[in-house]
């Protein structure tokens, strides 16, 4: 059974730069589908921030983009995602998910992981 | 942007009903919507995709219709399990999610 395990840390200061990693168990990642990242906020609700394929392809967010890196590691069978100069507009759960059909149909989605930007 | 709503925030219902939760978009997304389901302290769930088709596993008490920016997600006998909040999410070269409505116990 695919599961999906976010992991990083749970407190960042302003300025600094959020690196999360999600696990995938269940599933070779090198087999395809995209995987990518949404977060959800008290108060912008639900927000796709990127996604990525095997072959490199990548879709962001355009009002995260230019903050944003995403990579995948199929050898480790893992994803990862690093958004810099955060602030407390980034403070969130992010999600870990496997995305159908490239263009945004979610499942599964890991359990999430809340990271808080404060000084 | 394609903008989403979903009135009302919050519907309140008993088990046994049939409930309905409504989705629009600002602009005519086709049949690119998706549902999903969130209990507190978990992740959201897929539902539905393309509007009316039913994910793998997922009771046939839910169903979903609509199309082009006037969406609905059905749920015809409210189990005790069903009280959650749902979402909806287009996916016609953007995506963008709704803000949700919560169903809870009149």
């Amino acid at each position: 059974q695919l599961q999906l395990q976010e992991s990083g840390p749970g407190l960042l200061k302003p300025s600094e730069t959020l690196s999360l990693t999600c696990s995938v168990s269940g599933y070779s990642m090198s087999r395809g589908y995209f995987w990518g990242w949404v977060r959800q906020s008290p108060g912008k609700g639900l927000e796709f921030i990127a996604n990525i394929h095997r072959d490199g392809t990548t879709h962001f967010n355009p009002s995260l983009k230019s903050r944003v890196n995403i990579s995948l590691d199929t050898s480790q069978n893992q994803l990862s995602l690093r958004l810099t100069s955060v602030t407390a507009a980034d403070t969130a759960v992010y999600f870990c998910v496997r995305d159908l059909i490239m263009t945004g149909l979610f499942d599964p989605w890991g359990r999430g992981t809340l990271v808080t930007v404060s000084s | 942007d394609i903008q989403m709503t979903q009135p009302p925030s919050t519907l309140s219902a008993s088990v046994g009903d049939r409930v309905t939760i409504s989705c629009r978009a600002s602009q005519n997304i086709g049949k690119w919507l998706a549902w999903y389901q969130q209990k507190p302290g978990t992740a959201p769930k897929l539902l539905i995709y393309d509007a009316s088709s039913l994910q793998s596993g997922v009771p046939r008490r839910f169903g979903g219709s609509g199309g082009g920016t006037e969406f609905s997600l059905t749920i015809s006998s409210l189990q005790p399990d069903d009280f959650a909040t749902y979402y909806c999410q287009q996916y016609n070269g953007s995506i963008t999610f709704g803000p949700g409505t919560t169903v809870d116990i009149k």
